[in-house]
């Protein structure tokens, strides 16, 4: 089955400054791969994803790329404010039967200092 | 407004008790799932559902039950909870590859 690697799983960083979370995906029959944002009390909700057959895209603030060959994706925020505090959560997914399965990885709590 | 909703949102309850987690979407999602969050091994799926009276187990279903009579409603069955069964659990509904959590369930089994 899929296996999911998440690097690291805390961080810290200045506000303003940028964060990385890397993960890993071992089945290249993934292609699609959602990232996620848990604030505390609240369930992970979607904040940007990436498609096998793109390897770079950007919403404002965030950006995700993708390497397939090497298995690997990303998640970029720029200019980290404290809203961004949260726990993050990569996911690599593929179609089973009809149904998209997924695995996530096993989060990054991210906390931006003032 | 579009959501999942799950009740209760925190639960104590003693071992072998049996008891239900409701979940409840109104979206019109096809798809629903039940996942559990334990520190340090971020979200396993428990159980999904690719429409109504058609289920599946996912990663960890050990100890667990579901249905899926209407559309909605997904609710998640511990018939004789274990203390390892203390977690964190999240309904999810999906269109697509798209999931929607629901705001989560903290159980605790003593």
């Amino acid at each position: 089955g899929e296996n999911v690697e998440q690097h690291p799983s805390t961080l810290s960083v200045q506000e303003g400054d940028s964060a990385v979370i890397k993960c890993t995906y071992s089945d290249s029959a993934s292609n699609y791969f959602p990232w996620y944002k848990q604030e505390l009390g609240k369930g992970p909700q979607l904040i940007i994803d990436i498609r096998s057959n793109v390897g770079e895209k950007k919403d404002q603030r965030i950006a995700v790329t993708l390497n397939k060959t090497a298995k690997h994706f990303s998640l970029h925020i720029t200019e980290t404010q404290p809203e961004d505090s949260a726990v993050y959560f990569c996911a690599a997914s593929w179609d089973s039967g009809g149904y998209q399965k997924v695995t996530f990885g096993i989060g990054t709590k991210l906390q931006v200092i003032p | 407004e579009a959501q999942v909703t799950q009740n209760p949102r925190y639960l104590i309850t003693v071992t072998g008790k049996k008891l239900t987690v409701t979940c409840s979407q109104n979206m019109n999602h096809e798809y629903m799932s039940w996942y559990r969050q334990d520190p340090g091994l971020g979200l396993r799926q428990i159980y999904y559902s690719m429409n109504v009276e058609v289920t599946d187990k996912g990663d960890v279903p050990e100890g667990y039950k579901v249905s899926r009579k209407e559309k909605r409603n997904f609710p998640l069955i511990l018939e004789s909870p274990s203390p390892n069964q203390t977690s964190l659990y999240f309904c999810a509904s999906s269109f697509a590859e798209t999931q929607y959590f629901g705001p989560g369930t903290r159980l605790l089994v003593l």
